[in-house]
């Protein structure tokens, strides 16, 4: 079965520094990973994907993630913060192939607050 | 174009009633999914439905179930509401089986 773990569930940064939000996943077999955002009241919003190809993949507003099969890892990044950008951010993955469904398995979350 | 829609916005049931909750995918996808998310918690996957036909089930009670309509909306239905079930309910489409997922915003659920 796979699994997600967020390895920290809050990350106060200062605006305008670096960030680095972790995920990590478990499966037996090849995988999709996703970054959601979510606003708080609202739904989710797909922030960016792997699905194959590149294994560094980057959003519109300057997140990038970066796929590490061997280490099993899918950690978020984004080179300078915004206040803006304070939010849940949630790990997702989904098995790719087989008999498997779309099922999105999802972490905890880490909450991103970005002071002034 | 619209994106994934969802009604009602927010409902407040008592404990044992029967609740009703509606989602329109993004046009041209077939493939829409339910998930429940706890307060403080990541969603958890409770339907998935492509062409009408349930493809997968989370570990939810039978007092859950869903149905996808030849125009591809859906419905969940939760009988016999426990205070528990009180959760955000999002829906999400997809084209397909193992495309990304865009999710509505949500129907938040209150049971007293």
């Amino acid at each position: 079965a796979q699994s997600v773990t967020q390895l920290d569930s809050q990350v106060p940064v200062f605006e305008e520094a670096p960030v680095e939000l972790r995920c990590n996943y478990s499966s037996s077999v090849s995988v999709y990973l996703f970054w959601y955002v979510q606003y708080p009241n609202q739904g989710l919003q797909l922030l960016l994907k792997y699905l194959s190809g590149s294994t560094l993949v980057e959003s519109i507003n300057g997140f990038e993630a970066e796929f590490n099969k061997s280490q099993t890892s899918f950690h978020l990044r984004k080179p300078s913060v915004h206040i803006s950008d304070t939010a849940e951010y949630f790990c997702a993955v989904n098995e790719a192939g087989g008999t498997s469904y779309g099922k999105l398995t999802f972490g905890q979350g880490t909450i991103l607050t970005v002071h002034p | 174009d619209a994106g994934v829609t969802q009604s009602p916005t927010h409902l407040i049931k008592t404990r044992g009633q029967h609740v009703t909750l509606r989602c329109s995918p993004i046009s041209g996808h077939k493939s829409v999914s339910w998930y429940q998310q706890v307060l403080g918690q990541g969603p958890q996957f409770i339907f998935q439905y492509y062409e009408k036909e349930e493809r997968g089930r989370g570990n939810f009670p039978d007092r859950f179930s869903a149905r996808q309509f030849p125009n591809y909306s859906s419905e969940l239905n939760v009988n016999a509401l426990l205070l528990g079930d009180s959760a955000l309910y999002l829906c999400a489409s997809s084209f397909g089986y193992h495309y990304e997922q865009y999710f509505g915003p949500g129907t938040r659920l209150t049971v007293t």
